[in-house]
């Protein structure tokens, strides 16, 4: 089983839209979570960490459940520039150390 | 301020050779992460160096090593190169190594591909 596992889409929404975008992860031990954007054969970018409490960057909205073991980052009022593909990213202390792990990505396409 | 460099941007090499990528962090970040990025799936945790010691390291092969710098640079390092291999290799800088919050910023990555 994958540590991290994503929808990989693709979503295909109206400018304007709202768009949810969700992750589940094996690992009850991890420890940090975060979002991050990938535009086509560029690096990724870190988009928001996702709190306990859940965090909100403007239009984004990043949530964790604990309990059920998943992340979700919600979009709203979607714009052109919103198209990437969207990674989601858990950090896990072992006793080997540091583990990162990223999902595959889901590819949002917001059309005009 | 600079973000994440790496070098080379581009690498051809031929099975069985070695290659050699390079990272500097953001000023500042005395950590390094390297991971491997094949075309359609997500970046795969390779290590993780902070403070010149190693802190993580991801499920590969004893061909991939690193090392870091007393100045916070790194290297990877993966010999007996298999087509495989042929990937992005991103450098991710974060100021800390340990705790709960290692956020990470990419380089643009050296696109390694092995004939």
């Amino acid at each position: 089983r994958k540590e991290v596992e994503q929808d990989p889409g693709p979503f295909n929404v109206p400018e304007g839209a709202t768009v949810a975008f969700n992750c589940t992860y094996s690992n009850s031990a991890s420890q940090s979570f975060f979002w991050y954007r990938q535009d086509c054969r560029k690096e990724p970018k870190l988009l928001m960490s996702v709190y306990s409490s859940g965090n909100e960057d403007g239009r984004f909205t990043a949530q964790l459940n604990r309990a059920s073991q998943y992340i979700s980052l919600l979009i709203r009022d979607s714009k052109l520039s919103d198209s990437a593909t969207y990674l989601c990213a858990v950090k896990i202390l072992s006793n080997t150390g540091n583990q990162f792990y990223f999902g595959t990505g889901t590819s949002l396409t917001v059309i005009p | 301020d600079a973000g994440v460099t790496q070098s080379p941007t581009h690498l051809i090499k031929t099975r069985g050779q070695h290659v050699t990528l390079r990272c500097s962090p953001i000023s500042g970040h005395k950590s390094v992460s390297w991971y491997q990025q094949v075309l359609g799936q997500g970046p795969q945790f390779i290590f993780q160096y902070y403070e010149k010691e190693e802190r993580g390291r991801g499920n590969f092969p004893d061909r991939f090593s690193a090392r870091q710098f007393p100045n916070y640079s790194s290297e990877l390092n993966v010999n007996a190169l298999l087509l495989g291999d042929s990937a992005l290799y991103l450098c991710a800088s974060s100021s800390i190594g340990i705790g709960s919050y290692n956020e990470q910023f990419f380089g643009p990555g050296t696109r390694l591909t092995v004939l």
